[in-house]
């Protein structure tokens, strides 16, 4: 059974800061990743998907992957009160049956003014 | 475009009804998925429809019947629920495409069971 552990939050930031959420997971053969942020009672909308090791920037997010020691991060630069959410962290194994997405329980991110 | 719709947006039924959820895509995604999402919880998967049928049954109780009747709509049958099955109930759909699958999220159902 795959586990993904994230940051048990929640986390609390000024606005105009930097926000960093993180991410680990269980196994090795692990291979797509995603960000996505969920409003309270709305539905998870995908912010970022990284599959190589290394930064991936759009706009004010970056998604950071490090495969050899099992770590997925999402920065949020010049955070924002709109930005207060909660953060799921989905992992996807290379190969494994369709659909097997598996869900951190979400860091709860609060911007304040 | 990434919509996947849902409908209704709010249900509330109870333990003797029979109701639908719909879901309807269309992105050419040829997999589609149910989810069900209790308050504070992550997304709990139930179904995976793939090129229209069933590839993942998550073990779920029979009153859930799931339906693809054709590449864009997902439904979901409910019948004799329980008031633990009250929950925020997820469509998403995605190309089946290996490593780079996302999976697009719908707005959801928010089912009430009395």
């Amino acid at each position: 059974q795959k586990e993904v552990e994230q940051n048990s939050g929640p986390l609390s930031v000024p606005e105009g800061a930097i926000a960093s959420l993180n991410c680990t997971y269980s196994d090795r053969v692990s291979q797509s990743f995603f960000w996505y942020r969920q409003y309270s009672g709305k539905s998870p909308e995908l912010i970022m998907s990284i599959y190589s090791n290394g930064d991936k920037e759009d706009g004010r997010f970056t998604a950071q992957l490090n495969k050899a020691s099992q770590y997925v991060s999402l920065l949020i630069r010049d955070s924002q009160p709109s930005d207060s959410a909660t953060y799921l962290c989905a992992v996807k194994d290379r190969g494994s049956t369709l659909g097997r997405l598996y869900f951190g329980r979400g860091t709860q991110l609060t911007v304040w003014p | 475009d990434t919509e996947v719709t849902q409908t209704p947006k709010h249900l509330v039924m109870g333990m003797t009804n029979k109701k639908s959820l719909k879901c309807e895509q269309h992105m050419g995604h040829r997999a589609m998925y149910w989810y069900k999402q209790k308050a504070k919880k992550p997304p709990e998967l139930m179904f995976v429809y793939s090129y229209e049928k069933l590839s993942i049954n998550e073990s779920v109780p029979s009153r859930f019947s799931p339906e693809c009747p054709n590449s864009s709509l997902l439904n979901l049958h409910l019948h004799a629920l329980q008031p633990e099955d009250s929950a925020l109930y997820l469509c998403a759909s995605s190309h089946i495409a290996g490593v780079q699958e996302t999976q697009y999220f719908g707005p959801g159902t928010r089912l009430l069971v009395l």
